[in-house]
């Protein structure tokens, strides 16, 4: 069972480039999330996707950029990157429509160092 | 939104339960308690959730005061594989969103031979 998939796992990137994290669900889950974890702490949410159609902010949005594309797939795109968006990257999936109590389920995340 | 206040860390030997305790005394009536886990490195696992009464599945026991103002998640084996960092939260419902997660600290629970 794939559950949520995330590429890449590891990346490096200078500051300046831009980049698009991937992610993808198989589960038919119409929500999708995109969050971040900096070391020693919880994670925090960026962006989400209530359905298909629809993104909105989360708790920390800036210098982000997201797409859904299709009910599979939720992007996250940095246009400039910084040094302070080093993190590892976690992608979550849910079924939302009336069912709102159902779990998130999590991918193995992004390790993302901008230098 | 409601939040949640866990102790920082907490041991626990091999075979025995684990008691996770966590105190949300602004929990309003239509929030859940949610609680999932964190492996090193990994993206974090659902255990289970609740509204008012106990709750059990293969992974754990969720305990939940009458007055829902604080609840325990109980590992009632807990093994060297158990060792992780544990988040209680409570999720706020915004319709048809499925509800955000607001995570905080976490308990980190350390299982010891």
């Amino acid at each position: 069972n794939a559950g949520v998939t995330q590429t890449p796992k590891f990346q490096v990137l200078k500051t300046g480039q831009s980049m698009t994290l991937q992610c993808a669900q198989d589960m038919n889950h119409n929500s999708m999330y995109w969050y971040r974890q900096d070391p020693g702490m919880g994670l925090r949410l960026i962006y989400y996707s209530a359905s298909e159609g629809t993104t909105d902010k989360g708790e920390v949005p800036n210098g982000y950029n997201v797409s859904r594309l299709n009910k599979r797939e939720f992007s996250l795109r940095l246009e400039s990157a910084a040094p302070s968006q080093t993190s590892v990257y976690f992608c979550a999936s849910s079924e939302a429509r009336g069912q709102w109590n159902q779990p998130q389920h999590f991918g193995d995340g992004t390790r993302l160092s901008i230098l | 939104d409601a939040k949640t206040t866990q102790p920082t860390s907490m041991d626990c030997a091999e075979g025995r339960a684990a008691n996770l305790p966590c105190n949300h005394s602004t929990i309003s009536g239509n929030e859940y308690v949610y609680w999932y886990r964190q492996i090193h490195s990994q993206g974090p696992q659902y255990i289970i959730h609740g509204l008012k009464n106990n709750e059990t599945n293969e992974m754990a026991s969720l305990i939940i005061t009458e007055d829902r103002k604080s609840s325990t998640l109980i590992l009632p084996h807990a093994t060297l594989r158990d060792t992780a960092v544990y988040y209680c939260i409570v999720r706020p419902y915004i319709y048809n969103q499925g509800g955000k997660l607001i995570f905080g600290q976490g308990t980190e629970l350390s299982v010891k031979p």
